[in-house]
């Protein structure tokens, strides 16, 4: 079957990094999505990774490994706005997203 | 300003009833969808659109019925209301390309008593 995992919830602290990670096991790969959720607010995109490597987009960036099935999004410079759940979603062989259950970070002063 | 809108945030409705959920989008996408999202899971297609009067099952279409009559808006229909589609239904929509970054509306909270 299809399956993206990421961590449930994780806390940070305003100012700091966070890394937020993502596995998958998908009948094929055509990308891989992180989009932002605010707490009762439309899911908003964040990232796309189809390539290998780290894109790099402000404080935000987003890394992938196609070989490991792996993914992390790496948040600098917290903001308290950043409080949000962030969600993971894989692009199959039929160009449909697979949805992660998505993972609620907690920013603290 | 890119926008996809829902006609309700708040919807209470009864075991039983026809419930009609409405989103337009005002892009030109080909492509518009409907997902449930529930606590702890992720997001679940029900059913998705990739032109006019053409509609494609998703993963969990049991229960529900779509319409697409028009460019812009994508209908999702409950026959039957019941309590275990008590939920939060997304509209999305994109552009037909391989690389399809998606637009959400706000979402309708959909409370079945």
């Amino acid at each position: 079957g299809q399956n993206i995992d990421q961590p449930t919830e994780m806390t940070a602290t305003e100012g700091a990094i966070v890394q937020i990670n993502c596995t998958y096991q998908t009948s094929g790969f055509n990308g891989l999505f992180w989009y932002q959720q605010h707490a009762g607010e439309a899911p908003t995109f964040l990232s796309y990774n189809v390539l290998d490597g780290l894109e790099e987009k402000g404080r935000f960036s987003s890394f992938l490994s196609r070989s490991k099935g792996y993914s992390y999004l790496l948040l600098k410079e917290l903001q308290m706005k950043d409080s949000a759940s962030y969600l993971c979603a894989v692009m199959d062989s039929n160009y449909q997203l697979i949805w992660g259950a998505g993972t609620k970070l907690i920013i603290k002063p | 300003d890119v926008k996809v809108t829902q006609s309700s945030r708040y919807l209470v409705k009864r075991t039983g009833e026809k419930v009609f959920l409405e989103c337009v989008q005002d892009m030109d996408h080909e492509n518009m969808f409907w997902y449930r999202q529930d606590p702890g899971l992720g997001l679940r297609l029900i059913y998705f659109s990739y032109d006019v009067k053409m509609k494609e099952k998703g993963d969990i279409p049991e229960g529900y019925s779509v319409s697409r009559e028009k460019k812009e808006r994508f209908s999702l229909i409950l026959e039957s209301a019941s309590t275990n589609q008590t939920s939060m239904y997304l509209c999305a929509s994109s552009f037909k390309q391989d690389y399809n970054e998606q637009f959400f509306g706000p979402g309708t909270r959909l409370t079945v008593l």
